[in-house]
């Protein structure tokens, strides 16, 4: 059974990264696309970059000069940076798997909510 | 940035009756469309891929149809369990994008 766990730290400061790692269990990271979404609260989906497994990567434009995406194959994990943050990236933050180019995201992993404040 | 727009925001229907959502794309993405399913404080659940193609698991009241700019979520009677915020999105194009979500209600 393919599992997605996002960790990381639930409570940024303003100005400073957010960082997320997805621990991947039931699937090998290798010939697959995997993503980060958020959710602001009470709000649609944003869909924030993916890296594929040898490390290419795709961002959303409204957030490209300040995100990071990468991969580690050998712990079969991901991660998401997000530099300079705002109130505005207050979101829960899902990471999730795209199993061919065109695709949807079908297995997800729960979602954490990180809040950015002082 | 390719837009898509759902509708109703809000749609209320009764139990085992027909529900129709919509979804609208500002310019063509093909059969490249996906629908879930999100309840409150769970992930989202991918339901239809392909435009009409059901994922594993899904029951069959859920059908999905329409190509280029056009799209129709279709659950055939209502259960219980289907009162839910619905969401379509594209991955014809980069970036990836979502509708705003159709509320269905009881």
């Amino acid at each position: 059974q393919v599992q997605l766990q996002e960790s990381g730290p639930g409570l940024v400061k303003p100005s400073e990264t957010l960082s997320l790692t997805c621990t991947v269990s039931g699937s090998f990271i290798s010939n697959y696309y995997w993503n980060w979404i958020r959710q602001p609260p009470g709000k649609g989906m944003e869909w924030i970059g993916n890296v594929f497994y040898s490390g290419v990567t795709n961002y959303n434009p409204s957030l490209t000069s300040r995100v990071t995406i990468s991969v580690d194959t050998s712990k079969n994990q991901f991660s998401l940076k997000l530099t300079s943050v705002t109130a505005a990236d207050t979101a829960v933050y899902y990471c999730a798997r795209v199993p061919s180019y065109y695709y949807g995201f079908d297995y997800w992993g729960q979602g954490t909510l990180v809040t950015v404040s002082s | 940035e390719i837009v898509m727009t759902q509708s109703p925001a809000t749609l209320s229907v009764s139990l085992g009756e027909r529900a129709t959502l919509s979804c609208r794309a500002t310019q063509s993405v093909s059969s490249n469309l996906a629908w879930y399913q999100q309840k409150p404080g769970q992930a989202p659940r991918l339901l239809i891929s392909g435009a009409s193609t059901r994922a594993t698991d899904i029951p069959a009241r859920f059908s999905g149809s329409g190509s280029g700019t056009e799209f129709t979520l279709t659950i055939s009677s209502l259960q219980s369990e289907d009162f839910a915020v619905y969401y379509c999105q594209q991955y014809n194009d980069w970036p990836r994008s979502f509708g705003q979500g159709t509320k269905l209600e009881i």
